[in-house]
């Protein structure tokens, strides 16, 4: 069955430097992946897609790559702040628009 | 634009009781809306599909006798979760695909916590 790895473990930075949150996936070749937001007790936001024939996406200061080689996406904060802190999921479709999503990495930016 | 509101945003109730929880999306047409369950700490996991005007879709372990979704227009789906117990308490979420936008982007709601006494 299809498996989605987040990094288990929290992710603390200081402000100002650049978050880097990973993203693997098995047993399956997504069309299109998609990072969402989640604050506490609240629904996730989306972020940015990325289609399986682009390389890398920018939004602002967001930038996420897909490596279906690798099978793996990394989602980049830069010039982070500790308004960027929340839990980052990242979810791969399924068939009929279904999203799969990884358990998330929380992100911690320290002033 | 692309706001998707859930009702009730949180709720309590006893064992054996049913609850419904309400999802609306304001200012588009959701063809389909998806219905998520989220324990503390934990993913997002999709309970069911609802497609306007049809059946819902459960997915696999998911009971569609104890968890009813009704998606009677374009803009609202519920779910009733019937003779709720403790098991059941957790974050409930729904979210929207938009009927115009391109892409394959969904909406989410703000939750609903639901605690079963």
């Amino acid at each position: 069955s299809q498996k989605i790895e987040q990094n288990s473990e929290a992710l603390n930075i200081q402000e100002g430097k650049t978050a880097t949150l990973t993203c693997n996936y098995t047993n399956y070749s997504p069309a299109y992946l998609q990072w969402y937001r989640q604050d506490p007790g609240r629904g996730p936001v989306f972020l940015l897609l990325i289609r399986e024939n682009e390389k890398e996406k920018r939004k602002e200061r967001l930038k996420v790559t897909f490596d279906t080689t690798l099978k793996q996406s990394l989602f980049h904060i830069t010039a982070s702040q500790p308004a960027d802190s929340a839990t980052y999921l990242c979810a791969l479709d399924r068939w009929g628009g279904k999203l799969i999503f990884g358990q998330g990495t929380e992100l911690s930016v320290k002033p | 634009g692309a706001v998707v509101s859930q009702h009730p945003s949180r709720v309590i109730c006893k064992s054996g009781t049913s609850v419904k929880i309400e999802c609306r999306s304001l200012d588009f047409q959701a063809t389909t809306m998806f219905w998520y369950r989220q324990f503390p700490k934990q993913s997002l996991m999709l309970m069911a599909t609802s497609n306007e005007g049809s059946k819902a879709t459960y997915e696999q372990g998911v009971e569609k006798d104890k968890f009813l979704i009704n998606h009677a227009s374009l803009t609202l789906s519920t779910l009733t979760v019937t003779s709720a117990h403790p098991e059941d308490s957790s974050f409930y979420i729904c979210s929207a695909s938009s009927r115009e936008g391109g892409g394959n982007e969904q909406f989410f709601g703000p939750g609903t916590r639901l605690t079963v006494l």
